[in-house]
């Protein structure tokens, strides 16, 4: 079965400054990858995916992410926070054809003015 | 198009009192999924349903749990008899499944349940 890690559960930036949030996955497969993010007491909304293609994957809201095949990794960037960003981000894998993903513990995201 | 909604937003009950969550998803998806978020962690999957036939269901859902998605439109998740440890966010996503086309999931808002 696959297993998502996100090693991060908090991550405390200032207004403005960059940000990476770090996923990696296990799995023999290179599965879809996805992004989500949830505001308190909300659901969640997709930032990004990844398929197939292009390995850099732009989004919504102004992030981005890199898929690494030989790190497994699919970390999720953006260049420049806003306080609006302040929120829990969620990493998930999905095996192709399965239709169910997988979802990380999730890494909040502190945004100090 | 208003998006996933979820019925009631909050609910909280007593131990050994059942209750029951409605979702409606947006209106042309075909695929229904369920999933349940403890505080801290993300969502696990619990069932999916493609229009009224139920495809899959985690190892989560126990005996207790019933989900039904008569019309292929809306769904019901139901837990009977609640233990404290039902208390959580419990989510509900759409998709639309088309052949040979890898879908997205749209969550609704949640309804959070306490049992006390």
């Amino acid at each position: 079965a696959q297993s998502v890690t996100q090693p991060d559960i908090h991550i405390t930036v200032s207004e403005g400054a960059s940000l990476e949030l770090r996923c990696n996955y296990s799995y023999g497969a290179t599965p879809y990858l996805f992004w989500y993010v949830q505001s308190p007491g909300q659901g969640l909304q997709l930032l990004l995916k990844y398929f197939s293609g292009d390995t850099l994957v732009q989004g919504i809201k102004g992030f981005e992410a890199e898929f690494k095949r030989s790190q497994s990794s699919f970390n999720l960037r953006k260049p420049s926070v806003h306080w609006s960003d302040a929120a829990e981000y969620f990493c998930a894998v999905e095996i192709r054809g399965s239709y169910i993903p997988t979802f990380g513990r999730g890494t909040s995201l502190i945004v100090h003015p | 198009d208003t998006g996933v909604s979820q019925d009631p937003r909050h609910k909280i009950t007593k131990r050994g009192q059942n209750v029951t969550f409605r979702c409606d998803p947006i209106s042309e998806h075909n695929r229904l999924y369920w999933y349940r978020q403890t505080l801290g962690q993300g969502p696990e999957f619990l069932t999916y349903f493609q229009n009224e036939a139920q495809l899959e269901k985690s190892r989560l859902l126990s005996d207790r749990f019933s989900a039904e998605r008569p019309k292929g439109s809306f769904s019901t998740l139901e837990i009977q008899h609640t233990e404290q440890g039902d208390s959580a966010m419990y989510l509900c996503a759409s998709s639309l499944s088309l052949a040979g086309v890898q879908e997205t999931q749209y969550f609704g808002p949640g309804t959070r349940l306490l049992v006390l």
